[in-house]
């Protein structure tokens, strides 16, 4: 099956700096998402991203499908995007369901 | 936007008793739904894809009798766990993909199970 790997497994910044995640993943996928998970263990989408680069304020992610990797961007980090990255990969097709595929995550801390 | 409904978000329970996690899909119907599981500082692991109107789909290690998933509708999914024991406690997040619109998955809130 899929493998989605993670790095780094931590990263600790200082508020206002810039940083790059990473995922890389195994096999050929449809879907990509990227997720926040807040404190109260709830999932927050950043990006639905099989293929190309999106922007959403100050974050972006960039997805080379024929690389088999994607990368999350955090521009002027806060306080308040500290907290766990998910990368998650999976298909929908043949058959494969859609269910995602995790990484162990980048655990991320932003220090005022 | 598609909306992924779970409940309940927290529940504590007594050894030996059994619980009942609602995975409600909003404005659209779920013909698939996944549940997941995630133990403290750990990532989520997929149990269970639940298909409506038919038995659910256990990946290797997850005990079907202890999990009891029912999918008796295109907008409802249930994970029971049944008999539960302190190791059961953990995060379950329930999710949905909207097969006409892609492949993208929607999640619930998850619930936090603990059991004393």
């Amino acid at each position: 099956g899929i493998q989605v790997e993670q790095s780094p497994p931590d990263l600790i910044l200082q508020e206002g700096a810039n940083s790059t995640l990473r995922c890389n993943f195994s096999d050929s996928v449809n879907n990509l998402q990227w997720f926040h998970q807040n404190p109260w263990g709830q999932l927050i989408n950043l990006f639905y991203i099989p293929s190309g680069t999106k922007q959403n304020g100050r974050l972006s992610a960039t997805t080379v499908a024929t690389e088999r990797y994607s990368l999350l961007y955090i521009s002027s980090s806060q306080t308040t995007d500290s907290g766990v990255y998910f990368c998650a990969a999976g298909r929908l097709y043949g058959g494969s369901q859609g269910n995602l595929i995790f990484g162990k995550g980048t655990k991320l801390s932003v220090k005022p | 936007g598609a909306v992924v409904s779970q409940h309940p978000s927290r529940v504590i329970c007594k050894s030996g008793t059994s619980v009942k996690i609602e995975c409600r899909s909003l404005d659209f119907q779920a013909t698939t739904m996944f549940w997941y599981r995630q133990f403290p500082k750990q990532s989520l692991m997929l149990m269970a894809t639940s298909n409506e109107g038919s038995k659910a789909t256990y990946e290797q290690g997850v005990e079907k009798d202890k999990f009891l998933i029912n999918h008796a509708s295109l907008t409802l999914s249930t994970l029971t766990v049944t008999s539960a024991h302190p190791e059961d406690s953990s995060f379950y997040i329930c999710s949905a993909v909207i097969r006409s619109r892609g492949t993208e998955a929607f999640f619930g809130q998850g619930t936090r199970l603990t059991v004393v």
